[in-house]
Order: structure tokens, then C-alpha cells, then sequence
């Protein structure tokens, strides 16, 4: 069965600093991977996915991610955070014809 | 700019009613799913359909809960009897087997 492990559960971080969110999977087969943000009181947008080609994946508001096959890793990461990043971050897994299994969460903080 | 649409966005209910929550999802997405949030829980799976099939409802408590698709353009999730322990928000998604769009939820509360 595929898992999600998202390491951290809070990050605090000041405001033009930058940012790894940890996100480790595990299967047994290949997967897509994606990244969703949730700001309060919404629901869960796309930020970005991996589907295939390269590792590298760019996403909307700046955030990129890079899928690490040997480490089972997409972590994300941004150069330089703003009040406005502020939300709930999942990570999720997909092995292919399966609804996504999620992680817990990340709640990052920006603090000016 | 197509969105996965839910109805209603907040549902106060005293426990024992009948609660209909309503999702339309993005037109031409073959698969809906139901998920429940909690801050104990966090995200749960209730449910999901593809091509308006049931595909797994496994999730669900199934002495209350019941989750149909009418037509393409509807799918709903039903609460009865609602208890306070069904207190939470829940979200539509559309998308496909990889890909999921999530509408902007229903937040229950049972009191």
C-alpha cells in the first residue's frame, strides 16, 4: 500500500526567507506525485505535479518540487516566502487509477 | 475558469436531522470524490465514483451515510440520522484517476 510521510507538521519561517516543505512516499510501483495548498477556509488547490519527465517540477506562486526516485522524496521548496504563503501544504501520492493518498499536512507560517 | 461547485457552504443541524450536501463537478471529469476534513482525523476519504459508478464507499460509515450520483452533473452525500461527531467540513473533488480539483467544501456542524 502506498503512504505519504510529510516530516514537519509546522514550519515557522520570517517573511523573504526560503522554505523546504519534507515529503517522503512510499510504493512499490510508479507514481505521480502533487502538491496542494489549502489557505484557511477554502479547499485544496493544485500548487504543482509530477506526471513524468523531468524531476524538476515548477508550480504557481513560485513553488517548485523535485521528485528524488532513490530517496522516494518531493520535497518543495520556494526561495523566498510571503505573508500571503501562508496555509496548509499536502503532499500526495497517486500510483495510477487510485484516488490520491494524502499526508497529514503541513501548516506554514510566515512571520513578518 | 471551471470549478467544482458545492452546496451549501455551511450547515448548522441539530443531531437526528437529515443533511444533503451537493457537489457539481467540472464538466467532463469522469470521476467524483467525497473527502471529510477533521483537525483529529484530517483528510478522509468517504467516497468516490467514476463514469457515476461507486467505486469504493469503504470509507463511509454505512448505517448513515449514503453517497449517489443522479447524472453527471450531480453528485450528493447524504447524513441520516446526523450526529455531533459528524461535525466537520466536506469536499467534492473532480478530476481523473491521477488528478483531482477540490471545490471549496461544506462546513457541518451538529449540535
Amino acid at each position: 500500500a502506498q503512504s505519504v510521510t510529510q516530516l514537519d507538521s509546522q514550519v515557522p519561517v520570517f517573511e523573504e526567507a526560503p522554505v523546504e516543505l519534507r515529503c517522503n512516499y512510499s510504493s512499490s510501483v510508479s507514481v505521480y506525485l502533487f502538491w496542494y495548498v489549502q489557505y484557511p477556509n477554502q479547499g485544496l488547490q493544485l500548487l504543482l505535479k509530477y506526471l513524468s519527465g523531468s524531476t524538476l517540477v515548477k508550480g504557481i506562486n513560485g513553488f517548485e518540487a523535485e521528485f528524488n526516485k532513490s530517496q522516494t522524496s518531493f520535497h518543495l521548496r520556494k526561495p523566498s516566502v510571503h505573508i500571503s504563503d501562508t496555509a496548509e501544504y499536502f503532499c500526495a501520492v497517486n500510483p495510477g487509477n487510485t484516488p490520491l493518498v494524502f499526508g497529514k499536512g503541513t501548516r506554514l507560517s510566515v512571520i513578518a | 475558469d471551471a470549478r467544482v461547485t458545492q452546496t451549501p457552504r455551511h450547515k448548522v443541524t441539530e443531531m437526528g436531522q437529515e443533511v444533503t450536501m451537493r457537489c457539481q463537478p467540472i464538466l467532463g471529469h469522469n470521476t467524483v470524490f467525497w473527502y471529510r476534513q477533521t483537525m483529529m482525523q484530517g483528510l478522509e476519504l468517504l467516497a468516490y465514483f467514476r463514469n457515476r459508478a461507486p467505486l469504493d464507499d469503504s470509507g463511509m460509515p454505512k448505517d448513515r451515510f449514503s453517497a449517489e450520483m443522479p447524472d453527471a452533473t450531480l453528485a450528493t452525500l447524504k447524513i441520516q440520522p446526523s450526529e455531533p461527531r459528524d461535525s466537520a467540513v466536506y469536499f467534492c473533488a473532480s478530476g481523473f484517476s491521477y488528478e483531482q480539483y477540490f471545490g471549496p467544501g461544506t462546513r457541518l456542524t451538529v449540535t
